[in-house]
């Protein structure tokens, strides 16, 4: 069966300082994958989705990036966080089965607080 | 620009009862939706979802359906266990695998 990893869990930053959160995926191979934020009394933003290794496209422009090293792993990046960058983060994966997109299966996520 | 909305933050339901969640579109290339649960603290769980061919769907309790000519769709939990109580997200997908979440409903099952 498949099964996502996050981490950190918890994250405190001070503002200026550099973010570095990571997702892998066990149980697939060649998965898409996804970084959504939620921030307080909001949905889900998607920040960042790869089809592949390498693979990046960005939904909102800001001071995240994203980068994918390995066919299972995702990374979400910044050199500066921003008080606005605080947030729960998500990483979430799919696979395309047939013709319809069976869903996508999120991490347990990563709660930030920028200081 | 809101693409999918979820109007009511919030809903009470006694257990026992059916718990109706309602999600409405504006973009008419949507064919996909799906709906999460979501608990504190967690990553939001599938729950179910349904093709533009089709106007219901159903898994056990949860059965969702959809209204395409008033870009509706409505998720239906019957009976409503106190289990149930989280947020519930639904999301649009526009034949590729993005998807577009709403803000989410806020389901309390009062015992």
């Amino acid at each position: 069966s498949q099964t996502i990893h996050q981490w950190p869990a918890t994250l405190v930053q001070p503002v200026g300082s550099p973010l570095s959160l990571e997702c892998t995926v066990e149980g697939t191979s060649n998965p898409n994958l996804y970084w959504y934020r939620q921030a307080a009394g909001r949905g889900l933003q998607l920040l960042f989705y790869s089809v592949g290794i390498g693979q990046i496209s960005s939904e909102v422009p800001q001071n995240l990036s994203a980068s994918r090293p390995q066919d299972r792993q995702f990374i979400l990046s910044s050199k500066k966080l921003l008080l606005s960058d605080s947030g729960f983060y998500l990483c979430a994966w799919s696979v395309r089965v047939g013709t319809g997109l069976k869903g996508q299966y999120f991490g347990p996520g990563t709660r930030l607080t920028v200081t | 620009d809101q693409q999918v909305k979820q109007n009511s933050p919030s809903l009470s339901v006694q257990e026992g009862r059916i718990s109706i969640l309602n999600c409405d579109y504006t973009n008419s290339m949507f064919d996909y939706f799906l709906w999460y649960k979501k608990y504190p603290a967690e990553g939001p769980t599938f729950l179910i979802s349904i093709s533009s061919i089709k106007d219901k769907n159903e898994d056990g309790r949860f059965t969702v359906f959809l209204n395409k000519s008033a870009k509706h769709l409505s998720l239906h939990i019957v009976p409503s266990q106190p289990g149930d109580s989280a947020v519930y997200f639904c999301a649009a997908s526009g034949g590729n695998e993005k998807l577009t979440f709403g803000t989410g409903t806020r389901l309390t099952i009062i015992p």
